[in-house]
This record gives C-alpha cells, sequence and structure tokens, in this order.
C-alpha cells in the first residue's frame, strides 16, 4: 500500500519568514495530494490540494508543489503570521479510490 | 448544515469495557470513514465505508467494528476496550475533500 512520510516533524521560524514541509509517497499511481491544517483541539481542515495533471498551485501565501519523478510533493508557506502556527499534514491517494494515506503531521510555530 | 457529528466527545473507560462511537453527517454524502490520531503517528485509518451497505479494513482495523446504519450514520464500536485503544477519534466524510468530524478523546484505563 502507500506510504507517506513527512518532514520535518517540527518547525519553527520567525513571523514573516517562509516556511516549507515536505512530503514524499511510494505508490507512483497517487494521484492526489491534500495538505490538512490542524488547530489545537481541533479537526483537520483542507487548506490546499493538487492533482498530478500540474506541478503547482497558489492560494494566496500557500503553495503546493509536486514532483512526481521523484515522488515528492512540498507545502510552501510565505509571510508567515502567528495564526499559521498548528499542525500540518500532508496526504496521497488515488483520486477517484477515496482512501487517503497521511503523514505523521509537522508541528508549525510561529515565532513572534 | 451541521455537517460531520461525532458523540462523545469524551469518554473514559476501563479496560474490557464496550462503547459505540457515533457519526453522523448531512451533507449526503456516499464514502465516510474512522481515524485514529495518536502524537507523532498522524491519522491512521480504521475502517471505511465507500457507501451506504458497504465497509472495508483500514490500516488498523483491530479491535474494532463499524456499522454503516444509513447513509448518514457511521458507527465505530470497541468490543473490549484496551489501554492501546487511548486515542483520539476522527469521522470524516467525503465528496471531494474529507470534511472531519470535531472528534472523541478516549482514554481507556
Amino acid at each position: 500500500g502507500e506510504n507517506v512520510e513527512q518532514h520535518p516533524s517540527t518547525l519553527s521560524v520567525q513571523e514573516g519568514d517562509s516556511a516549507v514541509i515536505k512530503c514524499t509517497y511510494s505508490d507512483s499511481a497517487s494521484n492526489y495530494f491534500p495538505w490538512y491544517k490542524q488547530e489545537l483541539g481541533k479537526r483537520p481542515q483542507l487548506i490546499i490540494d493538487i492533482r498530478s495533471n500540474v506541478g503547482e498551485k497558489k492560494d494566496q501565501r500557500i503553495a503546493v508543489t509536486l514532483n512526481k519523478t521523484a515522488k515528492h510533493f512540498s507545502l510552501h508557506i510565505t509571510e508567515t503570521q502567528p495564526e499559521d502556527s498548528a499542525v500540518y499534514f500532508c496526504a496521497a491517494a488515488l483520486f477517484g479510490n477515496e482512501k487517503l494515506t497521511f503523514g505523521t503531521g509537522t508541528r508549525l510555530t510561529i515565532i513572534p | 448544515n451541521a455537517g460531520v457529528t461525532q458523540t462523545p466527545k469524551f469518554q473514559v473507560l476501563k479496560t474490557g469495557q464496550s462503547m459505540t462511537l457515533q457519526c453522523a453527517q448531512d451533507m449526503n454524502h456516499n464514502s465516510m470513514y474512522w481515524y485514529r490520531q495518536d502524537p507523532g503517528m498522524g491519522l491512521r485509518l480504521i475502517y471505511y465505508s465507500a457507501s451506504e451497505g458497504t465497509t472495508d479494513k483500514g490500516e488498523v482495523p483491530n479491535g474494532y467494528n463499524v456499522s454503516r446504519l444509513n447513509k448518514r450514520e457511521f458507527s465505530l464500536r470497541l468490543e473490549s476496550a484496551a489501554p492501546s485503544q487511548t486515542s483520539v477519534y476522527f469521522c470524516a466524510s467525503l465528496f471531494g475533500e474529507q470534511y472531519f468530524g470535531p472528534g472523541t478523546r478516549l482514554t481507556v484505563t
């Protein structure tokens, strides 16, 4: 089955700097890669996703890049703000299969 | 629109006790899921249901059973709770993206 590795497990950045979280996946058939944000004590919520027919997708300060050849994808957050502090999870799936495999999460702390 | 709801929010069980976690969604989604979340291990799929009347095992199904009662409801049962089942349990439903419920924090002593 699919295996998703996520790094780093913790990340601290100064407010205003950029943060990058990386994930690798094992199943070359996977073609859907969402990212979820989970604030303390809350439920995970989708923040951005990408399908394998594109290499990059942006939504304001958040972007995701995908390298299908290397089987890795990354989340980029620019101009970080205190409200970006949370745990971020990547996931991979075969779109239509509907079973997501999640990474182990990255705890992002924004230092004011 | 309540989205995905779960009951209870918190539960403490003694080893060997049984309980059922309830999940319901009002978005008319076909697919529903149960995950457990443990520190450092992310979200691991216990069981899922692609449609009413069907269920399939996920990554960590041992010690759990599920019932897809109808399109709205998907319950998770622990027949004989063990301390290793102490976790936060999330239910989710899918239409394009996964929508998660608020979670149930379960402690087994």
